[in-house]
């Protein structure tokens, strides 16, 4: 049982270039979330999914994009890379936000660096 | 806004000492309380969680939390950390009835020596 899936673990970027993160979960779960996790300041939600078609901007949409094809992937894409956007990115997913039922499942992260 | 304070950055303790993290909320309605941890190198974890009955929660570990509602908290407690609890705690809101996204605290960051 894989859980949630984030590739690739680490990256490093030039300012300008542009990549998408991966996330594929095989829980069938509706809802899924990108987070960028910084030093001091805790998660901070990106965007996220409560299903196939259906993307919401969070909290810090701005530089990027994300789509949602299939139930089992959200990948997020970093449309023209800033050194702002050096972070650790979370994946995380559960059955639509219902979270007495189902708890929200983490990915492993996935380490940005941009120079 | 809807905002979660986390009131410590950092805490070290030694083995066996009794552990309370702060967190507070801002939003005066009905709310879901969650604490999550996240060891080093890993991904968070669900500690706890609060949605109503019993304001003291148990979770796993030996963690428990209380919420208080007059206060806006919901507090993290251990009664004798071990130095395999050293990791980062995040505190975690969502409104209740609403299947809203998570709102997380900035973090206590958990030091414990053998």
């Amino acid at each position: 049982n894989a859980g949630v899936t984030q590739t690739p673990k680490f990256q490093v970027l030039k300012t300008g270039q542009s990549m998408t993160l991966q996330c594929a979960q095989d829980m069938n779960h509706e809802y899924m979330s990108w987070y960028r996790q910084d030093p001091g300041m805790g998660l901070r939600l990106i965007h996220y999914s409560v299903g196939a078609g259906i993307t919401d901007q969070g909290e810090v949409p701005n530089g990027y994009n994300v789509s949602r094809s299939t139930t089992e992937d959200f990948p997020l894409r970093l449309l023209s890379a800033a050194p702002s956007q050096t972070s650790v990115y979370f994946c995380a997913s559960s059955y639509v936000p219902d979270y007495y039922n189902s708890p929200l499942h983490f990915g492993n992260g996935t380490r940005l660096t941009v120079t | 806004a809807q905002s979660v304070s986390q009131h410590n950055h950092h805490v070290i303790l030694s083995e066996a000492a009794s552990l309370e993290l702060g967190c507070n909320y801002s939003y005066g309605g009905t709310v879901n309380l969650f604490w999550y941890v996240q060891y080093p190198g890993q991904h968070l974890q669900l500690l706890l969680k609060y949605f109503s009955g019993d304001p003291l929660v148990k979770g796993i570990k030996g963690f428990e939390a209380e919420f208080i509602k007059s206060k806006f908290s919901f507090n993290l407690r251990k009664p004798s950390v071990q130095w395999s609890d050293t990791a980062e705690y995040f505190c975690a809101v969502v409104r209740g009835g609403s299947q809203g996204n998570l709102i997380f605290g900035k973090g206590t960051k958990l030091s414990v020596k053998p």
